[in-house]
């Protein structure tokens, strides 16, 4: 297991139109973790999970935007009907209970036209 | 405001110069304060993690909390070309949710 790994890397979309990602955690960790980050700024939560649970949601995950962990191992996030404003970097992070070893993956950039 | 406040930068420094990255945040009831690094077109790694005040030196980088002042620093020493990125500051409770900075640009030039 080398790591956590997103896919896609990038993603053009109509605005209107569905984009599902997925995110596959180092396989030991419980913990997974979705995060929006806009250029120029910092990663900005959007929810997490805890095993299968999701446990805590932002504010910023809009009606449009849902997450899904099934069986505790991979997760998807999927936003309907794109707006512009949805473009961004999506990153997936995971860990096992600590700090140590709290890993992103390389993330799914977004871009809606 | 801002939870966590960060420069943007961009800081241009020579290699071999010690380089002050500097955040301040404004909940204290936070204990946990990391830096992470973050290369164009990455995910952000962990560098360093602190719990509540004080110092943690690895290698060449040492992390700094000054919970009186809310201030938290990051310092590298003989800094390198391969440390030319984005470093992020973050801080967090317990339930592993990092509030991060916008970071700052660091260039260090040959």
């Amino acid at each position: 297991d080398t790591g956590v790994s997103q896919d896609p890397r990038h993603k053009i979309t109509k605005r209107g139109q569905n984009v599902t990602f997925r995110c596959d955690p180092i396989s030991e960790h419980n913990r997974l973790y979705w995060y929006r980050q806009t250029l120029g700024q910092g990663p900005e939560f959007l929810t997490y999970f805890q095993n299968e649970a999701q446990l805590e949601k932002s504010r910023l995950l809009s009606d449009r935007f849902s997450a899904e962990r099934p069986k505790g191992s991979f997760s998807t996030l999927e936003i309907q009907r794109t707006e512009q404003g949805d473009s961004a970097m999506y990153l997936c992070a995971s860990t096992q209970d600590s700090f140590y070893g709290y890993t992103f993956g390389s993330g799914t950039r977004l871009t809606v036209v | 405001q801002k939870e966590v406040e960060q420069d943007p930068g961009p800081l241009s420094v020579p290699e071999g110069a010690i380089v002050s990255l500097n955040c301040t945040y404004s909940n204290s009831a936070f204990q946990y304060f990391m830096w992470y690094r973050q290369y164009s077109r990455k995910g952000p790694e962990l560098l360093m993690y602190t719990y509540s005040s004080g110092n943690k030196e690895d290698g060449r980088f040492t992390a700094q909390v000054d919970k009186s002042s809310k201030y938290i620093s990051l310092f590298i020493r003989d800094s390198q070309p391969s440390d030319s990125a984005t470093y992020l500051c973050a801080h967090s409770g317990g339930s592993y949710i990092p509030t991060f900075g916008r970071g700052t640009s660091l260039i260090v030039h040959p």
